[in-house]
């Protein structure tokens, strides 16, 4: 089964409030996550990364937290834009290793 | 744009035909890997080729191969085609081994198979 899921598939905001998406990981062994933003026809696109040393980044408007107890991560966007309407995929990689897994991803829709 | 070109964007193949994917990494980058993206799915991993050889691979039967080459482009080759191959094929290209690195994607190779 899937190791990384996320709570909601989609989301609807409004423009200029700030957006946050959940994701759950089950493998005790991730050391390293990453965010992308898919636009539609397009391929993923890196949005910001941690690793499990972390507990927190932050990037230009977004911000990633990460919380091992739990093993759960989000993504923060502040002042969502219509730009900002994409899916958000999480992802894994446990050990450092050669593959990422990928959630299912949650569909972003900021409405004006 | 990432740098990472992928041809042909968009193909329709019929069941038990083979098909061969093409990506041009970004410059600079010694690592392709290579995801399969089914509709209103996350990408999975395929293989991953560092330095002309496989270094990594995911649940994908052996119909699924690949080849890097020394320009450290690369294909990805699916024989005996199945229906439930039709998904949008992604390129990644990236700078080492592992996934550690930023990956950079390409716009994808979308396969139907009818």
């Amino acid at each position: 089964g899937e190791s990384v899921g996320l709570h909601l598939p989609t989301l609807s905001v409004q423009e200029g409030d700030n957006s946050i998406i959940n994701c759950a990981y089950s493998n005790s062994a991730s050391d390293y996550f990453i965010w992308y933003k898919q636009e539609s026809g397009k391929g993923p696109q890196f949005i910001i990364d941690i690793r499990s040393n972390m507990d927190k980044r932050q990037g230009q408007r977004v911000t990633v937290l990460l919380n091992k107890t739990v093993k759960h991560l989000s993504l923060q966007i502040a002042a969502t834009q219509p730009g900002d309407s994409a899916v958000y995929f999480c992802a894994e990689t446990p050990n450092s290793g050669y593959a990422l897994n990928f959630g299912k991803g949650t569909s972003l829709l900021v409405t004006p | 744009e990432t740098g990472v070109t992928q041809s042909p964007t968009h193909l329709i193949k019929t069941r038990g035909q083979q098909v061969t994917l093409r990506c041009s990494s970004q410059s600079g980058h010694n690592t392709v890997s290579w995801y399969q993206q089914a509709l209103g799915q996350g990408p999975q991993f395929i293989f991953q080729y560092y330095r002309e050889e496989e270094n990594g691979r995911g649940n994908f039967p052996p119909r699924f191969s690949g080849l890097q080459f020394p320009n450290y482009s690369s294909e990805l080759n699916v024989n005996a085609l199945e229906l439930d191959d039709s998904a949008l094929y992604l390129c990644a290209s990236s700078l080492g081994q592992g996934a550690g690195g930023e990956l950079f994607f390409g716009e994808g190779s979308r396969l139907t198979v009818l």
